[in-house]
C-alpha cells in the first residue's frame, strides 16, 4: 500500500485479556518501529526491527509485552493480561535507508482502551 | 544518551500571527533533527528534518526550522499561521542508534 497501515483501528477490552494489534509497513521498508503514546504525553519506545537483524526489545515495559515480524512484512504486537494503564494509542512506523536515512513513516495507530 | 525538551506543553496564538515552537535537544555528535505534526486522531506526518548542510531546513506547509548548534536548539518557526495548523507537534532526535529520541509535543492551539 501508500503508507503504513495499523489494524485494528480501535479496541475496547477487559482487563486481563490478551490483544494483538497489528501494523503493515511501507513495501521494502526494512525498520519497524512500535511507540505507545499515552493521552496527553509523547511517543514512548516499545521495540525495533531491522531487517533480519535481532530486535531491539529494550524499551517493552514488561513482559506482558511482545512483538514478532515475519522477515521485512507485517508486525503484531501482543499485549498480554491487559491492565488498565496499557490505554493507549499504539503507533507503528516504517523507515528505510533508501527514503531518505531514519525519516519515519506513521500509521494512524490503535486506540487501546482497557476497562 | 539522547534527549529531546519541548518547554512548552501548550502555545496559543492568533490566526496569522507568527508561530515559533521551541525545541532543545542532546546528543553527543551532530544529531539528526526532526519535526513531526500530528493532527486529532492521525499519525505523525514528518514536517522537515535536518541532517547536514544549510543549517535553515525548509519543510511542507510552510514551516522551517534552524539548527543552532551553539544552543543545542531546533526550533520550528512558521510566519503566518492558519487554523488548519491547530495539532500538536513533536520534536525528533536521532542519530547512529537508529532509534529516535521524542520530545513530549507542544500543542498548538489557534484562535481565529
Amino acid at each position: 500500500g501508500a503508507g503504513v497501515s495499523q489494524s485494528p483501528s480501535n479496541k475496547v477490552t477487559e482487563k486481563g485479556k490478551d490483544v494483538e494489534l497489528r501494523c503493515d509497513p511501507i513495501s521494502g521498508h526494512t525498520a519497524l518501529y512500535w511507540y505507545r503514546q499515552r493521552l496527553g504525553q509523547g511517543l514512548e519506545f516499545l521495540i525495533y526491527f531491522q531487517g533480519n537483524s535481532a530486535p531491539d526489545k529494550s524499551g517493552l515495559p514488561s513482559d506482558r509485552f511482545s512483538a514478532e515480524r515475519t522477515g521485512e512484512s507485517v508486525s503484531t504486537l501482543t499485549i498480554q493480561r491487559t491492565q488498565q494503564e496499557d490505554s493507549a494509542v499504539y503507533l507503528c512506523a516504517s523507515s528505510s535507508p533508501l527514503a531518505g536515512g531514519e525519516t519515519q513513516y506513521f500509521g494512524p495507530g490503535t486506540r487501546l482502551l482497557v476497562l | 544518551a539522547q534527549s529531546v525538551t519541548q518547554p512548552d506543553i501548550h502555545i496559543t496564538v492568533s490566526e496569522g500571527a507568527s508561530l515559533e515552537l521551541r525545541c532543545n535537544y542532546s546528543y553527543g555528535a551532530t544529531p539528526y533533527l526532526f519535526w513531526y505534526v500530528q493532527s486529532p486522531g492521525q499519525g505523525l506526518q514528518l514536517l522537515l528534518k535536518y541532517f547536514s548542510g544549510d543549517t535553515l531546513v525548509q519543510g511542507i506547509k510552510g514551516f522551517e526550522a534552524e539548527f543552532k548548534r551553539s544552543q543545542s536548539s531546533f526550533n520550528l518557526r512558521k510566519p503566518s499561521v492558519h487554523w488548519s495548523d491547530a495539532a500538536e507537534y513533536f520534536c525528533a532526535v536521532g542519530g547512529g542508534s537508529y532509534i529516535p529520541t521524542f520530545g513530549r509535543g507542544t500543542s498548538l492551539i489557534v484562535h481565529p
